[in-house]
């Protein structure tokens, strides 16, 4: 079966840096996205990663290890309305996206 | 990116009647979609639209329950029908565009949908 695992609840401190793992299986792949969620929001594209390696944009950067099945987002000069749920979600063979639950982030002052 | 649009942004309805869910998009797009996300929980696909053809459900969901219409490029509706309470939940569109060399889902606003 297809299969996502991100941890439930992470907090961090205002201007810290913060990981988020995800690890997956698919039935085949055709890169990951990460998406945030604000409460009460739809989801916004992040990154998509394809290949083995870290992409970085600004703040934020994804890497990905498809040997491994896995994937993080890193948060760098973690502000306040960085606070919000990170969703990781591998494309699989039929380039249908496989949604986890989510990472809740909380950053505290 | 597309700008997407969603319409009611939330409504409250009673057992048994049905609403209907507009999604409009401002540019044309091939693939649209339609999803659900009940509090605390994971994006669950409901359907794939693709103007000019049926919608594709996924395992679970039918038809008679989520009617699709897909009239155009730019614009689909869902029809939630005979709710019960289990279908209170959020009701969100995307679309699929490409840059960069890959496809991107874009999400409209999402409804709100609470059946009492």
């Amino acid at each position: 079966g297809q299969n996502i695992d991100q941890p439930t609840e992470m907090t961090a401190t205002e201007g810290a840096i913060v990981q988020i793992n995800c690890t997956y299986q698919t039935s085949g792949f055709n890169g990951l996205f990460w998406y945030q969620q604000h409460a009460g929001e739809a989801p916004t594209f992040l990154s998509y990663n394809v290949l083995d390696g870290l992409e970085e944009k600004g703040r934020f950067s994804s890497f990905l290890s498809r040997s491994k099945g896995y994937s993080y987002l890193l948060l760098k000069e973690l502000q306040m309305k960085d606070s919000a749920s990170y969703l990781c979600a591998p494309m699989d063979s039929n380039y249908q996206l496989i949604w986890g639950a989510g990472t809740k982030l909380i950053i505290k002052p | 990116s597309a700008v997407i649009s969603q319409k009611p942004s939330r409504d409250i309805c009673q057992r048994g009647t049905s609403l209907t869910i507009q999604c409009q998009v401002d540019s044309q797009v091939t693939m649209m979609f339609w999803y659900r996300q009940q509090p605390g929980q994971s994006l669950t696909l409901i359907a794939t639209a693709n103007q000019g053809s049926e919608a594709t459900y996924e395992s679970g969901f039918v038809i008679d329950k989520f009617p699709i219409s897909r009239p155009n490029l730019t614009f689909s509706t869902l029809t939630v029908s005979n709710m019960s309470p289990e279908d209170s939940s959020i009701y969100l569109c995307s679309v699929e565009e490409g840059a960069g060399g890959w496809e991107t889902q874009y999400f409209g606003p999402g409804t709100r949908l609470l059946v009492l």
